[in-house]
């Protein structure tokens, strides 16, 4: 089965700096890899995703880049702010599967 | 539209004990889904469903069962609650099995 490695497990920076998070997968016939993002308490909420057939996407201060060759993607936020503070969970779909599998998650905190 | 909903949102459980959690949507979702969330290990599929009627095994189903008798509600059943299931659940559900999953509010249980 699939296999979601993330890294780093925490992540600290200072507000305005940029957060990048990188998650390696197995399975080389995964094409949707969504990223998540949970605060403390509360349910995960997808915040962005990308399929196989593009390279990046990129939502205001958030961007995901995708390397099918070395199976990896990555999350970037810039101009980080406090309220980005959370865990993020990538994960990835194999091509006709209906799940996902999750990384282990990233907690980044934004320091004022 | 409430989402997707859990109850209990909170549960404290004897060893040996057994409990059913539900899940409701009223998205018309045909997908729903049971992950466990612990410390470190993000998050792991129990089971899931692509249609009243049917379940499926995820990555750790032992000592779990479900149902899906109606399309909007799926429950997660512990017959003989261990420690080792002390853990946040979460159930999601999506439109179709390449869909975004929507999260439920968790529900967080404590096996004594």
């Amino acid at each position: 089965g699939e296999n979601v490695e993330q890294h780093p497990s925490t992540l600290s920076v200072q507000e305005g700096d940029s957060a990048v998070i990188k998650c390696t997968y197995s399975d080389s016939a995964s094409n949707y890899f969504p990223w998540y993002k949970q605060e403390l308490g509360k349910r995960p909420q997808l915040i962005i995703d990308i399929r196989s057939n593009v390279g990046e996407k990129k939502d205001q201060r958030i961007a995901v880049t995708l390397n099918k060759t070395a199976k990896h993607f990555s999350l970037h936020i810039t101009e980080t702010q406090p309220e980005d503070s959370a865990v993020y969970f990538c994960a990835a779909r194999p091509s006709g599967y209906s799940t996902l599998t999750f990384g282990k998650g990233t907690m980044l905190l934004v320091s004022p | 539209n409430a989402g997707v909903t859990q109850t209990p949102k909170f549960r404290v459980l004897k060893t040996g004990q057994s409990m059913t959690l539900l899940c409701a949507q009223d998205m018309n979702h045909e997908y729903m889904y049971w992950y466990r969330q612990d410390p470190g290990m993000g998050l792991r599929l129990i089971h899931y469903s692509v249609g009243e009627g049917t379940t499926a095994k995820g990555e750790v189903p032992d000592g779990y069962n479900v149902s899906r008798l109606k399309k909007q509600n799926f429950l997660l059943g512990l017959e003989s609650a261990a420690p080792s299931q002390t853990s946040v659940y979460f159930c999601a559900s999506s439109y179709g099995g390449q869909e975004t999953q929507y999260f439920g509010p968790g529900t967080r249980l404590l096996v004594l």
